[in-house]
């Protein structure tokens, strides 16, 4: 089947726009996750999402960072008054929480340069 | 808090060399552990993972890592590299809830 989706593929804004960046998990997956990664890093953890519900937020770096998954499927990353330290490439990923344990499953990333 | 820490940032092997990535994380509780892997162009996937039983697991592509609790470590190994294995390579520790943490990576080159 289709795997994670991740919209746009490469998005530049200015410093201090709003940006929105999509995912669209794997069908039937109830988990879903968000990161973000640096160059030279490892996936940093943002935020988690068990359905509809926020799970665990405690990686959000500030509250210029928000994320809603309002139907328990696509999520939106919402970032407001952009830095260029936000620049990075963010990932989304889901699982299946009840079957085969925590593996998760990486969409192809966003690449956001803020200039 | 957790922490991963992956020794190499870069290795660069010979075809048909052996190969060690070594992983050490931070946690004493029970934990899940994984290794992903991102080839050029590609998205992460999911090599092999440990949740409980056999320390030693084996995953895709003839890899395999051993889960030693006393030393905190998750160590990948393969006997013998390919070009093809060419990658970075992730650690990535789940203390049992959904944060879970990754390690900087380790940038793999095999020279054909």
């Amino acid at each position: 089947g289709a795997g994670v989706s991740q919209t746009p593929s490469n998005k530049v804004t200015e410093k201090g726009k709003y940006v929105e960046l999509r995912c669209d998990p794997i069908s039937g997956h109830t988990a879903l996750y968000w990161y973000r990664q640096s160059l030279g890093q490892g996936p940093e953890f943002l935020i988690y999402f068990q359905g509809t519900g926020a799970a665990d937020d405690s990686g959000l770096p500030n509250d210029r960072f928000f994320a809603v998954r309002p139907e328990g499927s696509v999520s939106t990353l919402k970032i407001q008054r952009t830095e260029r330290g936000d620049s990075a490439v963010y990932l989304c990923a889901s699982s299946l929480t009840r079957t085969g344990g925590y593996e998760q499953y990486f969409g192809p990333g966003t690449r956001l340069t803020v200039t | 808090a957790q922490s991963v820490s992956q020794h190499n940032h870069h290795v660069i092997l010979s075809e048909a060399a052996s190969l060690e990535l070594g992983c050490n994380y931070s946690y004493g509780g029970t934990v899940n552990l994984f290794w992903y892997v991102q080839y050029p162009g590609q998205h992460l996937q999911l090599l092999l993972k440990y949740f409980s039983g056999d320390p030693l697991v084996k995953g895709i592509k003839g890899f395999e890592a051993e889960f030693i609790k006393s030393k905190f470590s998750f160590n990948l190994r393969k006997p013998s590299v390919q070009w093809s294995d060419t990658a970075e390579y992730f650690c990535a520790v789940n203390a049992r809830g959904f944060k879970t943490i990754f390690g900087a990576g380790t940038r793999l080159f095999v020279k054909a």
